[in-house]
């Protein structure tokens, strides 16, 4: 059974810093591409960041760029997300998200449960 | 740029059945989409993966009640035979070099 399990989320104050992580089980993990999905309250999915399976390949969104960054231990079968320069707008429950196996399709075919991150004084 | 357009809510009556619609932006019609359906206070669950020519690939254990169709750069989810427990959000997805997005969703009410 696929398994994707979020850890590391809290309160943090504006431009504090946070690490995330995502430990996936019943499934080959270095094969699969990895998403971070956040989702503010009462608001919809927004993307964040991807990571390839060797994790040679990363892209952010623009809203957290050059300040979130993403990175994988296959090692350990986890994903993280280290959040620096925190911001109100930050806040919001993140959920990891696997791409499908499919070469060139880019769709989440699984989702962890989500660890809620609140920027706030 | 890469949109999709949903209606924000929609509502239909217990046992019958209900259409959604994900709309691509304009010059991406044969772009492909997933659906997730996200019930109350939960996470996002993934429906499945529509194509342009309505073929349609579904996730593990999604029950045949949920079917998807397209036309032009429009994609449904049809959800037949409404079950209270269908009452959730639902997403469209899809994605480009370096970017996913996502639909705002919509909020179906069943009745």
């Amino acid at each position: 059974e696929v398994q994707l399990v979020e850890s590391g989320g809290g309160l943090v104050q504006p431009g504090g810093s946070l690490r995330l992580s995502c430990a996936a089980s019943g499934f080959t993990f270095n094969n699969y591409e990895l998403n971070w999905v956040r989702q503010a309250p009462g608001k919809g999915l927004e993307w964040v960041s991807y990571i390839s399976g060797s994790g040679s390949t990363i892209f952010y969104s623009d809203s957290v760029k050059g300040r979130f960054t993403i990175s994988r231990d296959n090692a350990k079968n986890s994903v993280y997300l280290q959040m620096n320069s925190l911001r109100a707008e930050d806040t919001a429950v993140y959920y990891c998200a696997r791409d499908t196996i499919v070469a060139f399709e880019d769709y989440f075919d699984y989702w962890g449960q989500g660890t809620l991150v609140t920027v706030s004084s | 740029q890469l949109v999709l357009t949903q209606s924000p809510s929609a509502s239909a009556s217990l046992g019958a059945s209900v259409k959604l619609t994900c709309t691509l932006s304009s010059g991406h019609s044969v772009y492909a989409i997933a659906w997730h359906q996200q019930r109350p206070e939960k996470g996002p669950r993934f429906l499945m993966k529509l194509n342009s020519d309505g073929s349609h690939n579904k996730g593990d254990g999604i029950p045949d009640r949920f079917s998807g169709s397209s036309s032009g750069a429009e994609r449904y989810l049809t959800i037949s035979s409404l079950q209270s427990e269908d009452e959730a959000d639902y997403y469209c997805q899809t994605w480009g070099t370096g970017i996913r997005v996502f639909g705002g969703g919509t909020k179906l009410t069943v009745l």
